[in-house]
């Protein structure tokens, strides 16, 4: 039944040496999201795809890259993680358009040692 | 212009309890008006959300109180229960947003005690 599907739940990183994370969704939606969560704060957008577009947030790192090859998966691509960059990251998608409700995955938490 | 305000930070009410949560926004644009909330571990989760053109919508316990002259809107948890123990994020959209871009308030951690 899940939805919106996130591997892995739990990465360990050490300082600098890439990751992927990645997300797959059972929804068919044309919006893939990413977001980064630190703890006791909101979920902060680092970008979206609606469909094969892709759209950056204006203060997301370049150290941040996604791909979507595919409707069902999105990837999120840390080129070089910092000890600033250890959050929980959420995948969400929704169908598009103003009013439609996001659905999100439950997140990987990132530890950069 | 883009942000929306969330008060309190965090909330701690009685079993049985009203919990009230409040958020506040600027843009005029903004015309979606959802409520998610998140428990420990988990990802944000769609609980009730409003449009500008009803003042009140009830879900259950849960109820949206839309004030669109003071641009402010208000969540209500009637009869709180522990399990309601969790945070809870306003947020709102434009209604040009194809996307459905969110932008989130602060948050606010309601803790119910038995």
């Amino acid at each position: 039944d899940a939805m919106v599907i996130q591997n892995p739940r739990y990465q360990v990183t050490q300082f600098g040496k890439p990751v992927t994370l990645s997300c797959s969704q059972t929804l068919n939606h044309n919006v893939m999201y990413w977001y980064q969560q630190k703890s006791s704060q909101a979920p902060k957008l680092l970008f979206h795809y609606y469909d094969k577009d892709f759209n950056n947030e204006a203060d997301t790192p370049d150290n941040f890259q996604s791909r979507r090859p595919n409707t069902s998966f999105c990837f999120l691509d840390i080129r070089s993680p910092g000890l600033g960059d250890a959050a929980m990251y959420l995948c969400a998608t929704s169908r598009g358009g103003a009013r439609e409700t996001q659905y999100f995955g439950p997140g990987t938490r990132l530890l950069v040692l | 212009q883009q942000q929306v305000k969330q008060s309190p930070q965090s909330l701690i009410v009685q079993k049985g309890g009203i919990s009230i949560i409040n958020c506040a926004y600027e843009n005029t644009a903004f015309d979606y008006f959802p409520w998610y909330q998140q428990f420990p571990g988990k990802g944000p989760a769609l609980l009730i959300a409003i449009r500008p053109d009803v003042s009140e919508k009830k879900e259950g316990r849960f109820t949206i109180s839309f004030n669109k002259s003071a641009k402010q809107f208000s969540l209500h948890i009637m009869d709180s229960q522990p399990g309601d123990s969790a945070t809870y994020f306003c947020a709102a959209s434009r209604r040009s947003s194809n996307t459905g871009k969110l932008i989130f308030g602060q948050g606010t951690t309601l803790q119910v005690k038995p």
